[in-house]
Formats: C-alpha cells, sequence, structure tokens
C-alpha cells in the first residue's frame, strides 16, 4: 500500500517568491492534515481537512498561507510571498475517518524548504 | 487545551545498553498517547499508541511504554538499544473523545554510541 506522497522533497527558494508543496494522501483517507515543522521542534498543525472541507485552519497564518482540497483527496499548500522564518519540514498526513477508534496519523516524508 | 513535555531533548546512550525518554503529558479529559519516530531526512513514524485497556504497550522493535496516569507520563523504554535505534522520538497526546487533535512535544534525539 502506498503510503503518503509529498513533492518536491527539497525547496530553496528566494525570500518573497512563492512556493507550492503536493501531497497525495493514503488511499481512502479522508483526513488529512498539514504541518509545520521547525528545526528542533516537534510539527505544529497548520491545517485540517475532512474530505475536502478545511475544519481547523486555525494556525494557519492566512495573510500569506492557503491550501486547497478540492476534490477531496491530494491538496497543495502554497506560501506567497515566503519569508525566511517560513524555512522548515512541511509535512503532510492524514488518517482515516476521526470517528474511528484507531486514531493513526500517516505521515509522508516531508518538504523541506529553504527560504534565502 | 493539552501539552506535551520532552524534558530531555537529546539523549546518548552505549549500544546495548538501556534507554528511557521521558514524556509527560497535561490534559483535564481522557487522552490517547502516542510515540512516533523520525530518521534522518524522513517523516515521523508511529512506534506505539495508548488507547486504552492494558497500561503497558509495546512496539515490534522492542521498545514499550508505560501509561501512567497519577503521574500523567507515557515514558519509552527499551532494554538494549541497536545503532539503528538512532532518530528523534516524538511523544504526542489526543483528547479521547469527540475530535482528537493530536499534540506533539518537542522531540527527544536519541544517539546510540557503538
Amino acid at each position: 500500500e502506498a503510503g503518503v506522497v509529498q513533492s518536491p522533497r527539497y525547496k530553496i527558494i528566494e525570500k518573497k517568491q512563492p512556493v507550492a508543496f503536493w501531497c497525495n494522501p493514503i488511499s481512502g483517507h479522508n483526513t488529512l492534515y498539514w504541518y509545520r515543522q521547525n528545526l528542533g521542534q516537534g510539527p505544529e498543525l497548520l491545517i485540517r481537512y475532512e474530505n475536502e472541507e478545511a475544519v481547523d485552519d486555525s494556525q494557519l497564518p492566512k495573510d500569506r498561507f492557503s491550501a486547497e482540497r478540492l476534490k477531496g483527496v491530494d491538496s497543495t499548500l502554497k506560501i506567497q510571498p515566503a519569508e525566511l522564518g517560513d524555512s522548515a519540514v512541511y509535512l503532510c498526513a492524514s488518517s482515516p475517518r476521526i470517528l474511528e477508534t484507531e486514531n493513526t496519523i500517516y505521515f509522508g516524508e516531508g518538504s523541506w524548504l529553504t527560504v534565502v | 487545551a493539552q501539552s506535551v513535555t520532552q524534558l530531555d531533548s537529546q539523549v546518548p546512550v552505549f549500544e546495548e545498553a538501556p534507554v528511557e525518554l521521558r514524556c509527560n503529558y497535561s490534559s483535564s479529559v481522557s487522552v490517547y498517547l502516542f510515540w512516533y519516530v523520525q530518521y534522518p531526512n524522513q517523516g515521523l513514524q508511529l512506534l506505539l499508541k495508548y488507547l486504552s485497556g492494558s497500561t503497558l504497550v509495546e512496539s515490534i522493535n522492542g521498545f514499550e511504554a508505560e501509561f501512567n496516569k497519577s503521574q500523567t507520563s507515557f515514558h519509552l523504554r527499551k532494554p538494549s538499544v541497536h545503532i539503528s535505534d538512532t532518530a528523534e522520538y516524538f511523544c504526542a497526546v489526543s483528547d479521547s473523545g469527540g475530535y482528537q487533535k493530536v499534540t506533539f512535544g518537542t522531540g527527544t534525539k536519541l544517539q546510540v554510541i557503538p
């Protein structure tokens, strides 16, 4: 079974430039998450989708970050314009329906962003 | 709101020695607890989890963790570590009811010394 797929794995951009990350979750997983992991820190939730609906985006910096999951499957996270402080690993994850008892989140390998 | 504290940012240990990675949590409701492992340049992988039942949970590669409600702890242990256990370990907590938002600790880097 294929895991969570993310691209690109690595991206280096200049500040003020835009960047986009793509994620394809595990087949059949309704819940999709975007996390940001700063160096030396644990992952912090940016946004959570249930199918195509963003049900928790309280931690998403909406002035420069946007996300979409148009058909309830794959998702895109965009930053425009990027700032130096956005350098981090952006992790996509998915899980089965939240009402199930097994609440396991499956992570992708991450997209490593460096803003210079 | 819940939170997770991992007091040790780095833990060096010699190969074949035992190790304990500490995790304490705070929550006003019942919780689920998790340990995730992150190998270099990879995403997080679930190592083990406590949902209910027995307070001692085990992973397939020899790690175990014990849920201690009175001490609000979920420490991770292994009696004999291997070089391949070198990684960063994250403790995480979620509320057991409704939407189970998962909160991660800051991680502990386990360095196994040959």
